[in-house]
């Protein structure tokens, strides 16, 4: 069955940068795109862009642009998420998902990454 | 970026009710409209795309509709496990949105 399992929770400093994993299995990498999506606390959720395993194109959505970074490893089947220069309101659960085959609508989604950004 | 307004934000009711959530685009969307459903603490899950087309594995009590710029999702026998947070989001223009959520309690 599909599976996207990511990396443990993590706490930084302002400023840093922070790298989420995701792990695929289950189904060829590199034929579905996978995008990242991000949920504050007690907000809702916010698309942050979207990749193709297969050749490496990113979308991000304008306000993550010079921030973030989406790459993918496909002799592990992992995506990445970078995200630079954080800020407090940058705390959020982090979750990767598969999209439907050309599409910004997705049918699987990782458990989800908390990142805890505070002095 | 097109703005994606859910209402209510919040409704109450009760096991066996039927229910109905709105969800309005500033812009026509077409179709391209997804609806999904996240228990506290997990990870959304894809009910319905393409505005009404039912995702394999959700039980058929879930219906989506609507076209252009007003869209509802339709639960017509509320079970226990319904009880959740719904939200919509639309692919038809860059970037994808989300709407804030509407959260289904019990009465």
């Amino acid at each position: 069955q599909v599976q996207l399992v990511q990396s443990g929770a993590d706490m930084k400093e302002p400023g840093a940068s922070v790298k989420v994993s995701c792990k695929a299995s289950g189904y060829t990498f590199t034929s579905y795109g996978v995008s990242w999506m991000r949920q504050a606390p007690g907000q809702g959720l916010e698309w942050m862009g979207w990749m193709s395993p297969y050749n490496g194109n990113t979308v991000y959505a304008p306000k993550f642009q010079g921030r973030l970074t989406m790459t993918a490893d496909a002799s592990t089947d992992t995506a990445y998420l970078e995200l630079r220069t954080l800020r407090s309101d940058d705390t959020a659960v982090y979750y990767c998902a598969k999209a439907l085959t050309g599409r910004y609508q997705y049918d699987h989604w990782g458990q989800g990454t908390l990142v805890t950004v505070s002095s | 970026a097109i703005q994606m307004t859910q209402s209510p934000s919040s409704l109450s009711a009760s096991v066996g009710d039927r229910i109905t959530l709105s969800c309005r685009a500033s812009q026509a969307i077409g179709n391209d409209l997804g609806w999904y459903q996240q228990r506290p603490g997990k990870a959304p899950i894809l009910l319905i795309y393409d505005t009404s087309s039912l995702q394999s594995g959700v039980p058929s009590r879930f219906s989506g509709g609507g076209s252009g710029t007003d869209f509802t999702l339709t639960i017509s026998s509320l079970q226990p496990e319904d009880f959740a947070t719904y939200y919509c989001l639309q692919e038809h223009d860059y970037p994808p949105t989300f709407g804030q959520g509407t959260k289904v309690e019990i009465k």
